[in-house]
């Protein structure tokens, strides 16, 4: 069983156009938390959640809403798609109780034209 | 910003010892230093972590010098399949309930020669 599951794995979509990624655990983390990679391959951390509470919220547009409505799931949606959005968005999970190391998704591929 | 300073790439020959160094010059008493590594297209990967003694696990081996200021990765016989980013980062091993904020460098590209 995959650890840490996005879907979709690769999303191409217009300008303007709304979409949501969704990210699942199956390792009984307390925090997920989302990650940007731009084409010049910096990972930067957009938003951080644990059992539900958001936690960390990096200076990132309000366009972009997490929503965790349990703590096995932290979706993304992406309003108002933009060019600049297109990146690639990777999931992660952990242990609250300690930094016993991430493990992240996969990742998805946002292109926006 | 990144606290930790790694060269930009590294070349390996196949089987042999990979040698990853990173500079934390100024990692504070409660910070750990973590390995992760980005192969192509993937997410990255937990290697190993430490705070000053030497760590040793089934995928690498961690050495941090006494003073704490360096540390080298060390994966005992590079594949091919080790060819990735390898990412050296500090970061306190407790904190606040989800606010552990992994802040991910520029890595160094190791690759491994056939």
């Amino acid at each position: 069983d995959t650890a840490v599951s996005q879907t979709p794995k690769y999303l191409v979509t217009q300008m303007g156009n709304d979409k949501s990624i969704k990210c699942e655990q199956n390792l009984g983390h307390d925090t997920m938390y989302w990650y940007k990679q731009d084409s010049k391959k910096f990972l930067k951390i957009m938003f951080s959640y644990n059992n539900k509470e958001l936690i960390i919220n990096e200076t990132v547009p309000n366009r972009f809403s997490p929503k965790s409505p349990d703590k096995a799931h932290l979706n993304l949606h992406i309003n108002s798609l933009e060019l600049g959005d297109s990146a690639v968005y990777f999931c992660a999970s952990s242990q609250a109780a300690g930094n016993y190391g991430y493990t992240f998704g996969s990742g998805t591929r946002l292109t926006v034209v | 910003d990144a606290k930790t300073t790694q060269p930009p790439s590294m070349d390996c020959a196949e089987g042999r010892a990979a040698n990853l160094p990173c500079n934390h010059s100024t990692i504070s008493g409660n910070e750990y230093v973590y390995w992760y590594r980005q192969i192509h297209s993937q997410g990255p990967q937990y290697i190993i972590h430490g705070l000053k003694n030497n760590e040793t696990n089934e995928m690498a081996s961690l050495i941090i010098t006494e003073d704490r200021k360096s540390s080298t990765l060390i994966l005992p016989h590079a594949t091919l399949r080790d060819t990735a980013v390898y990412y050296c980062i500090v970061s306190p091993f407790y904190s606040g309930a989800g606010s552990y904020q992994l802040t991910f460098g520029k890595g160094t590209k190791l690759s491994v020669i056939p």
